[in-house]
């Protein structure tokens, strides 16, 4: 079985702060990857990274980050000096396969991150 | 283009209807995904068709039922819609059905209220 925890509900900082948005997962796959994706106010679902079970190297695009931590079964995303933009609701998903071999995405609750200027 | 289109955006309708939503998809993906996306903004797998084909149906109601014409397009129909239908439903696609690594690609949603 698959389960993600995103254990903050919501999150608000002032522009220009970092902010870390937590994400736990457990799965039995030894292959599996993980991704982040975003939902703006607007509503749509927007992908913003993935991530395999076999690397962990940081990774970092413009002002967000990814630290991907294998023991401790965690996939974490800071935004560094954010903005009003940023605010939005952010889910972690899991991907593995189910017991039919066929990919099955499980996400995470969703943080919701508001950014006051 | 949009990638992945659903119609409508909007849908208001009262207890006991019928009722259907579209999407298409112009990736030229072949696995079609249905989710629903409660109140809390839980969002949960019901559907997923590759090449028109059924591949995950989980605890739905059988009011639910999916239709895939051809691999650019998965429909849900909902009949007798009840109160606790009321939700966000999102369409996804992505490029095979069996690896773990597809990123699926979202529509904009379909927000159902039932009056």
């Amino acid at each position: 079985a698959q389960k993600v925890t995103q254990a903050q509900t919501e999150i608000s900082v002032v522009e220009k702060e970092d902010v870390t948005l937590d994400c736990v997962y457990e799965t039995r796959d030894t292959t599996y990857y993980l991704f982040w994706y975003k939902q703006p106010p607007s509503g749509e679902l927007v992908f913003l990274i993935r991530r395999n079970s076999f690397d962990e190297q940081n990774e970092i695009s413009g002002r967000y980050s990814w630290n991907f931590q294998k023991s401790t079964s965690s996939f974490n995303f800071t935004i560094t000096a954010s903005q009003v933009v940023d605010s939005a609701v952010y889910f972690c998903a899991l991907s593995g396969r189910n017991s039919g071999g066929y990919q099955k995405v499980t996400f995470g609750t969703g943080t919701k991150l508001q950014v006051i200027p | 283009d949009t990638a992945v289109s659903q119609t409508p955006k909007y849908l208001v309708t009262q207890m006991g209807n019928d009722k259907s939503i579209k999407c298409e998809q112009n990736l030229g993906h072949d696995t079609m995904y249905w989710y629903k996306q409660d109140s809390k903004k839980f969002l949960k797998i019901m559907f997923s068709y590759n090449n028109k084909e059924l591949i995950i149906n989980e605890t739905v109601p059988n009011r639910f039922s999916p239709k895939s014409p051809d691999k650019a397009h998965l429909n849900l129909h909902i009949n007798s819609l009840e109160l606790g239908d009321s939700a966000v439903y999102f369409c996804a696609s992505s490029q095979g059905r069996l690896r773990a690594k597809n990123i699926q690609y979202f529509g904009a949603g379909t927000r159902l209220s039932v009056l």
